[in-house]
């Protein structure tokens, strides 16, 4: 069925390195794209989301990649910090209240 | 953003019995949404309330073991019924406060243990 998956589920990064987490959608319909944080006991939260109609979206440390033609979406963190340790997951929209998420990477921050 | 309060946030319940759980939000929402998150897993919608109508269930998803509340613009009710350790989850509920596909708040989650 359609999906939306990750390569890794689990990454482990030097500190002050820089992290890239992969994500794969399979539905050529979704137009929008979110990644989300979620530490241990807490909620999802938003980091950095980007539609269909861009490659590339940038934040405070965090840059999102969006390749259309392979269906694929990347999170990248600049020099990665201890705080950056979490699960991270990718979430596809496709213009209604509805969200797909992927099966999330657990980041670690070695120190 | 939104202000997603959950009660309880984490409970060890009996097998056979029910528990509801609580979400309040900080200002009107049209939808509320609930995911269960099974342990190392990722989110899987359970349901969309609106205020006034029946939730919408996703496949594999029944009002008779989850039924949900959603008597105003602010809450919402999850009730888990007949538990069993397979229910043993984090439930999260969510909304949506801008036009559709933007961002989903979460609240903090429900860590739920069946023993």
């Amino acid at each position: 069925g359609e999906s939306v998956g990750l390569h890794l589920p689990t990454l482990s990064v030097q500190e002050g390195d820089n992290s890239i987490i992969n994500c794969a959608y399979s539905n050529s319909a979704s137009d929008y794209f979110i990644w989300y944080k979620q530490e241990s006991g807490k909620g999802p939260q938003f980091i950095i989301d980007i539609r269909s109609n861009m490659d590339k979206r940038q934040g405070q440390r965090v840059t999102v990649l969006l390749n259309k033609t392979v269906k694929h979406l990347s999170l990248q963190i600049a020099a990665t910090q201890p705080g950056d340790s979490a699960v991270y997951f990718c979430a596809e929209n496709r213009g209604t209240y509805k969200y797909i998420f992927g099966t999330g990477t657990r980041l670690k921050v070695l120190a | 953003s939104a202000v997603i309060s959950q009660k309880p946030s984490r409970d060890i319940c009996q097998r056979g019995t029910s528990l509801t759980i609580q979400c309040q939000v900080d200002s009107q929402v049209t939808m509320m949404f609930w995911y269960r998150q099974q342990p190392g897993q990722s989110l899987t919608l359970i349901a969309t309330a609106n205020q006034g109508s029946e939730a919408t269930y996703e496949s594999g998803f029944v009002i008779d073991k989850f039924p949900i509340s959603r008597p105003n613009l602010t809450f919402s009710t999850l009730t888990v019924s007949n538990m069993s350790p397979e229910d043993s989850s984090i439930y999260l509920c969510s909304v949506e406060r801008g036009r559709v596909g933007t961002e989903a708040f979460f609240g903090q989650g429900t860590r739920l243990t069946v023993v």
